[in-house]
């Protein structure tokens, strides 16, 4: 699994409440990305870092926010979390060489 | 309309078939050219990618890049049950931004032994 570990794996929080997700790699890689990923969505890129303190927003970043106080660790966090951020979160990794991004093995988030 | 269209399955097949998965795409900038596997309940991994147009074999799988057409296609020969999985297809300009690939819904495929 390339070094990734997300925690928790799952979890349900109430509507209106804080909620932060981790993600922990090993491999020392710069470039970590956030994605969620829905039925008849797809993929789709929430924010992502290309160094510690560098962030930036990806296609749907209203609702979340991020940082990332270390290289190892690349935290997501839903303000105040709605029903409509229901939904499985995958945390990436890329190095220096090919385009490939490297998957964690989600958090499957419910949010009632 | 979505930048990445991918047909939507999902798709069942026996044994041995060969099968066909595509994407369509309209952003004339996407140079990278990528096909993730996810298996229930796990993220994508790389299957194989191809840079510009061409072709690409790795085992049982090719991928196809028709850059005129804008359309891609990843080939699975003597298809196995261990291949019953969803297919990605995903699309970046560059090498360097590819972590922000622009991702397909996703086809589902069903190999029956």
């Amino acid at each position: 699994d390339a070094g990734i570990t997300q925690s928790p794996r799952h979890k349900v929080t109430e509507t209106g409440t804080p909620v932060t997700l981790r993600c922990h790699q090993t491999e020392n890689h710069r470039y970590m990305y956030w994605y969620r990923q829905d039925p008849g969505h797809g993929l789709r890129l929430i924010h992502y870092s290309y160094g510690v303190k560098d962030t930036d927003k990806g296609e749907v970043s209203d609702g979340y926010s991020v940082s990332r106080s270390k290289t190892e660790d690349f935290l997501l966090t839903l303000e105040s979390a709605t029903s409509s951020q229901t939904s499985v979160y995958f945390c990436a990794i890329r190095g220096q060489g090919g385009p490939e991004a490297f998957f964690g093995q989600g958090t499957r988030l419910t949010v009632v | 309309q979505k930048e990445v269209e991918q047909d939507p399955g999902p798709l069942s097949v026996p044994e041995g078939a060969i099968v066909s998965l595509n994407c369509t795409y309209s952003n004339s900038a996407f140079q990278y050219f990528m096909w993730y596997r996810q298996y229930s309940r796990k993220g994508p991994e790389l299957l194989m990618y191809t840079y510009s147009s061409g072709n690409k074999e790795d085992g049982r799988f090719t991928a196809q890049v028709d850059k005129s057409s804008k359309y891609i296609s990843l080939f699975i020969r003597d298809s196995q049950p261990s291949d019953s999985a969803t297919y990605l297809c995903a699309m970046s300009p560059t090498n360097t931004n590819a972590g922000k690939s622009t991702f397909g819904d996703g086809t589902t495929l069903t190999v029956k032994p």
